[in-house]
């Protein structure tokens, strides 16, 4: 059973648009909540995170918003550019700590 | 800084082969684990350790094996190997603690044929 729904699973989008990913989650347990980008033949990395007692978290053009209430978290790409296009992975993390709990990935593509 | 090493990058393996696939890493990190990778499924845990001598299964554990000797080491098992085993095999390492980061290798492309 997926603990972290992931949507949509590709997304197209225009050089210079907004990229929007979004993924929900049941489990209260969970308190961190990171973004990984991954490129072709590559490892996931660490993109950008979140903790539950903020609403949202800016670094350059990847903003997180975190509605804590309706246990969603969303990954907006402002300005949406052609080296972004990748596949994104939310995740989440118990309180407990270490293990992750991926969604099952969305494949941005950004056309010039 | 190495990070996170896997060997080997691809392999091709008959089924009923066995194989093990290595992950090492340099960051003193107490926290490792195994995933694999299969479209529209994303990223599966295996099998994780907490630190030397402590394994425990993911969420896909069958069919693999792991142990933690030390540290640095990683290896996972792949008994007898099935079609089904085909995917992309990710080792990630990360410290203790939930504000963490994990660290992936590059991963090893699995054919089983």
């Amino acid at each position: 059973q997926q603990q972290v729904k992931q949507s949509p699973q590709s997304l197209i989008v225009q050089k210079g648009g907004i990229s929007i990913i979004n993924c929900a989650y049941e489990n209260t347990a969970f308190d961190y909540f990171p973004w990984y980008q991954q490129f072709p033949g590559k490892g996931p990395a660490l993109l950008i995170a979140i903790r539950p007692d903020v609403s949202e978290k800016k670094e350059g053009r990847f903003t997180i918003s975190f509605n804590k209430s309706a246990k969603q978290f969303s990954l907006h790409i402002m300005d949406s550019q052609p080296g972004d296009s990748a596949t994104y992975f939310c995740a989440a993390i118990k309180n407990t700590g270490n293990q992750f709990y991926f969604g099952t990935g969305t494949s941005l593509t950004v056309i010039p | 800084n190495a990070g996170v090493t896997q060997t080997p990058k691809f392999q091709v393996l008959k089924t009923g082969q066995s194989m093990t696939l290595q992950c090492a890493q340099d960051m003193n990190h107490e926290y490792m684990s195994w995933y694999r990778q299969d479209p529209g499924m994303g990223l599966r845990l295996i099998h994780y350790s907490v630190g030397a001598g402590i394994t425990d299964q993911g969420e896909v554990p069958n069919g693999y094996n792991v142990s933690r000797s030390t540290t640095e080491d990683f290896p996972l098992r792949l008994l007898s190997a099935a079609p089904s085993q085909t995917s992309v095999y990710f080792c990630a390492s990360s410290k203790q603690g939930r504000d963490t980061e994990a660290f992936f290798g590059q991963g090893t492309r699995l054919t089983v044929v």
